[in-house]
């Protein structure tokens, strides 16, 4: 049983396209929400959490549905920057915070 | 920026040797955590320490791993006895709201 689930790709996109990435996760307890970056062998870095509401921070847009267990980003004009592993990720709460990561998804954005 | 620090950043020993992987978390944050990735797979949870203890841990933390944390500053991953699948990125996380990873450690064990 896979907990977060996510498209491996490779998405390759040009300069400037929008791209979104889907997510979806096993356990209904989890509670909190996070996208997160990683370049090749480097540490995961956290680009955003993801509210029930949903939330946008600059060409990022994240969205949450708890009834699906579906979570999604957004990324518009995308720069050649972005190419990276795109990391979804839950936390089941509590004090602990214990990080479950999804496989990623890997951009590459090319001019 | 406050960052985590890890040391060394690439470790090669042979199987059957014990390892000692270090870390310096954020000076302000509570909670510590040692995640690993094998190369091409995914990131996955080994421990998380709080007050001193730990609070939890997976499957694969078994009796060959024990975390400590030394002194004020120190957080440690210690494998007892190293074997080839050991091999991987071990990252080590703080936080006090968001959880920040530090750059990792590369094990080889051949």
């Amino acid at each position: 049983r896979k907990e977060v689930e996510q498209d491996p790709g490779p998405f390759n996109v040009p300069e400037g396209a929008t791209v979104a990435f889907n997510c979806t996760y096993s356990n209904s307890a989890s509670q909190s929400f996070f996208w997160y970056r990683q370049d090749c062998r480097k540490e995961p870095k956290l680009l955003m959490s993801v509210y029930s509401s949903g939330n946008e921070d600059g060409r990022f847009t994240a969205q949450l549905n708890r009834a699906s267990q579906y979570i999604s980003l957004l990324i518009r004009d995308s720069k050649l920057s972005d190419s990276a592993t795109y990391l979804c990720v839950v936390s089941y709460g509590g004090s602990q915070g214990n990080l479950i990561f999804g496989k990623g998804t890997k951009l590459s954005v090319k001019p | 920026e406050p960052e985590v620090t890890q040391t060394p950043s690439h470790q090669v020993t042979q199987m059957g040797q014990e390892v000692i992987l270090r870390c310096v978390p954020i000076s302000n944050h509570l909670y510590f955590y040692w995640y690993r990735q094998i190369l091409g797979q995914k990131v996955e949870f080994l421990v998380s320490f709080y007050n001193n203890e730990i609070s939890e841990k997976s499957e694969i933390f078994d009796d060959q791993f024990s975390v400590e944390r030394p002194d004020g500053s120190n957080f440690t991953l210690k494998i007892r006895s190293t074997k080839l699948e050991d091999s991987a990125m071990y990252f080590c996380a703080s936080r006090r709201d968001t959880q920040y990873f530090g750059p990792g450690t590369r094990l080889t064990v051949l």
